[in-house]
């Protein structure tokens, strides 16, 4: 089976807290390749990052990090001294197949950051 | 990348009419997607539409509901046929440029 997990339906953190964002896949594939998007309430999906299966390489970027453990399947996304504004809903993707890819989108985390 | 426009960027319409969502892209592309997305839900794909072939609809949606059309590499139209308050959602139309998926702008949809 090919899924995404976002257990964490909603976080609410206060401003300039740390927050994680869990993302669990599953896929047989051994190429896949993983994504975070975020969608502020206007609506539109941002690209923030991908990653491939073969790249266990931790990133950072900015106040952003993220931390892809094959091991345990995951692809977990941290949030360093949050800002009002990154208050969203936060979506994981995994992309699989050859030629015609597929994209299987998780259920999503709302984050609320408070002043 | 890819840079998608999508037209309207909201509306509210009565039940039992019609509305057509447009998609404009800055480049030419072969492969272009509609996606829904529910109050608090994620994406479910509805249909896949290629240049010059009629689209590809997935499990639960049919071409009577969600009739679209591809006239061209840059443009293609979704039309939500007879709403319902359950086709209230985001619409969201992709490419795929190089093995990569972008992402439009959205269209939120309202139904009374």
């Amino acid at each position: 089976a090919q899924k995404v997990t976002q257990a964490q339906t909603e976080i609410s953190v206060v401003e300039k807290e740390d927050v994680t964002l869990d993302c669990v896949y599953e896929t047989r594939d051994t190429t896949y390749y993983l994504f975070w998007y975020k969608q502020p309430p206007s609506g539109e999906l941002v690209f923030l990052i991908r990653r491939n299966s073969f790249d266990e390489q931790n990133e950072i970027s900015g106040r952003y990090s993220w931390n892809f453990q094959k091991s345990t399947s995951s692809f977990n996304f941290t949030i360093t001294a949050s800002q009002v504004v990154d208050s969203a809903v936060y979506f994981c993707a995994l992309r699989v197949g050859s030629g015609t890819y597929k994209y299987i989108f998780g259920t999503g985390t709302r984050l609320k950051v408070l002043a | 990348s890819a840079v998608i426009s999508q037209k309207p960027s909201r509306d509210i319409c009565q039940r039992g009419t019609s509305l057509t969502i447009q998609c404009q892209v800055d480049s030419q592309v072969t492969m272009m997607f509609w996606y829904r997305q529910q109050p608090g839900q994620s994406l479910t794909l509805i249909a896949t539409a290629n240049q010059g072939s009629e689209a590809t609809y997935e499990s639960g949606f049919v071409i009577d509901k969600f009739p679209i059309s591809r006239p061209n590499l840059t443009f293609s139209t979704l039309t939500v046929s007879n709403m319902s308050p359950e086709d209230s959602s985001i619409y969201l139309c992709s490419v795929a440029n190089r093995g990569w998926r972008f992402f439009g702008p959205g269209t939120r949809l309202t139904v009374l």
